[in-house]
């Protein structure tokens, strides 16, 4: 069975740092895109990158180019979504998706992980 | 880049059919046929429902149907049904990245 298990919730101060997890289990995590979706509150769906484990390609959305960090830790099966400097606009819950098993679509997804950024 | 735009809101008795469209532009919608549908009830993951304009993954109820004419998609909920109150979100390629792109998202709602 496929799972990705997302690390659990953050509650952060404007300017530090922090880094989530998603955890792939039960296929290859090296074959699949693995993409990040933030959702703010009471909001829709955006997507903010994604990335193959097998060689780290990685893509950003522009809106979040530059903003925020997607990497891939092939040993352990976990993709990581990482912010240097958070402010109180990063308040959402974000997403894992895993890429299949359809061509394009994003048939597998985290439990979501809220973090929370106040002062 | 620019969401897909879908309405924000739909509302239908239990038994009727409803149907949200999803209107994009030759770079995505009426350019591929790479439309999905995610259904996402408070709290929760979204749930792929419709994958490449209108095919259903396994498990999920013939209730639900896609299809698309021009740069617009549309899922139709027939039989409506009390569990089928959530939101709605189209997603499609788009040639502008290779993220693709989604809807706003829709409002079901069950009356």
């Amino acid at each position: 069975e496929v799972q990705l298990v997302q690390s659990g919730a953050e509650v952060k101060k404007p300017g530090e740092s922090l880094k989530i997890s998603c955890k792939g289990s039960g296929y290859s995590f090296t074959t699949n895109w693995i993409g990040w979706v933030r959702q703010m509150p009471g909001k829709g769906l955006e997507w903010m990158g994604i990335i193959y484990p097998g060689d780290s390609d990685t893509r950003y959305s522009p809106s979040f180019q530059g903003q925020v960090t997607i990497s891939a830790d092939k040993s352990i099966s976990t993709a990581y979504l990482q912010w240097s400097t958070l402010k109180a606009s990063d308040t959402a819950m974000y997403y894992c998706a895993r890429q299949g098993p359809y061509s394009s679509s994003w048939g597998y997804w985290g439990q979501g992980t809220l973090v929370t950024v106040s002062s | 880049q620019s969401a897909l735009t879908q309405p924000a809101s739909v509302s239908g008795s239990p038994g009727q059919s409803i149907t949200i469209s999803c209107t994009g532009t030759s770079s995505d919608v009426g350019g591929y046929n790479y439309v999905s549908w995610y259904q996402q009830h408070p709290g929760k993951a979204p749930k792929l429902m419709i994958y490449e304009v209108r095919n259903r993954p396994s498990g999920v109820s013939n209730r639900f149907s896609g299809s698309k004419s021009g740069n617009t998609a549309s899922l139709t909920i027939s039989g409506l049904q009390a569990e089928d109150e959530a939101d709605y979100y189209c997603s499609s390629y788009t040639s502008s990245n290779t993220l693709g792109v989604f809807g706003g998202g829709t409002k079901v709602t069950v009356l």
